[in-house]
């Protein structure tokens, strides 16, 4: 059965530092791993998406990699901001796209 | 465009009553999954909808969880005689394909 974890839990941070997220998963046989965003109250956006072939993705000021061998991946955040605050989750599926979850990282970023 | 909507926002019932969640999903996605978010527990998969196959039911915790998917659209999902550890926020998504999918708001449960 397939596991995800994310490191760390929270993490405080003052704004303008550059930080990173960790996932990892237990069953390398992945088809997509998926960071998203969840903002209190609210449903959840995706930020990027990688395919099992592929090492990275980019988008703005987030910057996520993938290492499917060693089961890992990091999103990195630069440059951050207090609107960058939210609880950061990621994802993989294993198949015909159901996704299976981390319990997430909670990000505040103080002014 | 229109998002996934999710009704009611927010529900509170008794404990040994039975609810009905209801989602819309973005129009022309073919696939609709329910997820369930307890507190401090990761998202956890309870039912996926594709097309007009069967549903992937593997992900319902117990007999009292069912869903409907009415004319490949809008999904119910049915929890009969509540217990408290029902009382969770129940997602909701769509996908156009086997990719992204993208999230309603969903539904916060509390069963008293």
């Amino acid at each position: 059965k397939q596991e995800v974890t994310q490191i760390p839990a929270a993490l405080s941070v003052p704004e303008g530092e550059n930080l990173v997220l960790n996932c990892s998963f237990t069953d390398s046989a992945i088809y997509n791993l998926q960071w998203f965003r969840q903002d209190p109250g609210k449903g959840l956006t995706s930020l990027l998406l990688i395919q099992s072939s592929q090492r990275e993705q980019t988008s703005g000021r987030l910057n996520a990699s993938l290492d499917k061998s060693s089961g890992r991946s990091t999103l990195y955040i630069a440059a951050s901001q207090p609107g960058d605050s939210a609880t950061y989750l990621c994802a993989v599926s294993s198949g015909y796209s159901t996704l299976t979850f981390g319990k997430g990282t909670m990000l505040l970023v103080s002014p | 465009g229109a998002g996934v909507s999710q009704s009611p926002s927010n529900k509170v019932t008794e404990k040994g009553k039975d609810v009905e969640l209801r989602c819309d999903p973005i129009s022309g996605h073919t696939a609709l999954y329910w997820y369930r978010q307890s507190l401090g527990q990761g998202l956890e998969f309870l039912i996926y909808f594709q097309g007009n196959s069967a549903p992937d039911k593997s992900g319902l915790p117990s007999d009292r969880f069912s869903a409907e998917r009415t004319g490949g659209s809008v999904s119910t999902l049915t929890i009969q005689r509540t217990q408290q550890e029902d009382s969770a926020v129940y997602l909701c998504a769509s996908s156009p394909n086997t990719d992204t999918q993208y999230f309603g708001p969903g539904t916060r449960l509390t069963v008293l």
